[in-house]
């Protein structure tokens, strides 16, 4: 049973345009989301993070937007550039209670010129 | 430099022995993870450990052993139970404190092929 889904396994963006992936979850004991960026044969990078007390974190060009309502979070990326070309990995744990974090299967997004 | 490593990159072995992944981290953090990554899956958890000689299974431990001796290493075991060991693993580390992790930070990976 999957807590974290990435429901879309790949995502084509023009060059400048905003990237938009998509997560849902289903537990809701979790507190604390993540996003981490990973390219081939590399670990994951982290990218941003927001507590469920916010339901918007920004830094630089990352925009993470959370609606528990929903168990929906969403990545916006915007300009988007050639290097944001890789697998985007959403990620959800629940602090304090289980310190596991669960990660979705992740969305590959592809930069076109 | 502060940050996570793995050794080695690529890791060949044959099918019946064990091997033992390295994993070191230098950020003073107190909690270690260790993760497998397969082709179209997003990351799983084998094992992980928030103090010094101690340590919890995670979602898919049969088959791997860990133990984690200094604060700075988190050594992984593939053992010869392991039913698909060829694989992609990761290993990570965070902060911890009052029963909370911090935010978990990845080595570069060891890939692990097992002919």
């Amino acid at each position: 049973d999957q807590q974290v889904k990435q429901n879309s396994p790949s995502l084509s963006v023009q060059e400048g345009r905003i990237s938009i992936l998509n997560c849902d979850y289903t537990n809701s004991m979790f507190d604390y989301f993540l996003w981490y960026k990973k390219y081939p044969a590399e670990g994951p990078t982290f990218l941003i993070s927001i507590s469920s007390i916010k339901d918007k974190n920004e830094d630089g060009r990352f925009t993470v937007f959370l609606n528990k309502s929903a168990k929906h979070l969403s990545l916006h990326i915007v300009p988007s550039q050639p290097g944001d070309s890789a697998v985007y990995f959403c990620a959800a744990s629940a602090r304090g209670r289980d310190d596991k974090i669960i990660f979705g299967k992740g969305t590959r997004l592809h930069i076109l010129p | 430099d502060g940050g996570i490593t793995q050794s080695p990159k690529y890791l060949f072995r044959k099918e019946g022995q064990n091997v033992t992944l390295s994993c070191e981290q230098n950020l003073n953090h107190d909690a270690m993870y260790w993760y497998r990554q397969d082709p179209g899956q997003g990351l799983r958890l084998i094992y992980y450990s928030q103090i010094v000689n101690d340590f919890q299974k995670g979602d898919i431990a049969e088959g791997y052993s860990v133990s984690r001796e200094k604060k700075e290493s988190f050594p992984l075991t593939v053992t010869s139970a392991q039913k698909n060991p060829t694989a992609f693993y990761l290993c990570a580390s965070s902060y911890y404190a009052s029963g909370s992790s911090d935010t978990q930070y990845f080595g570069p990976g060891t890939r692990l092929t097992v002919l």
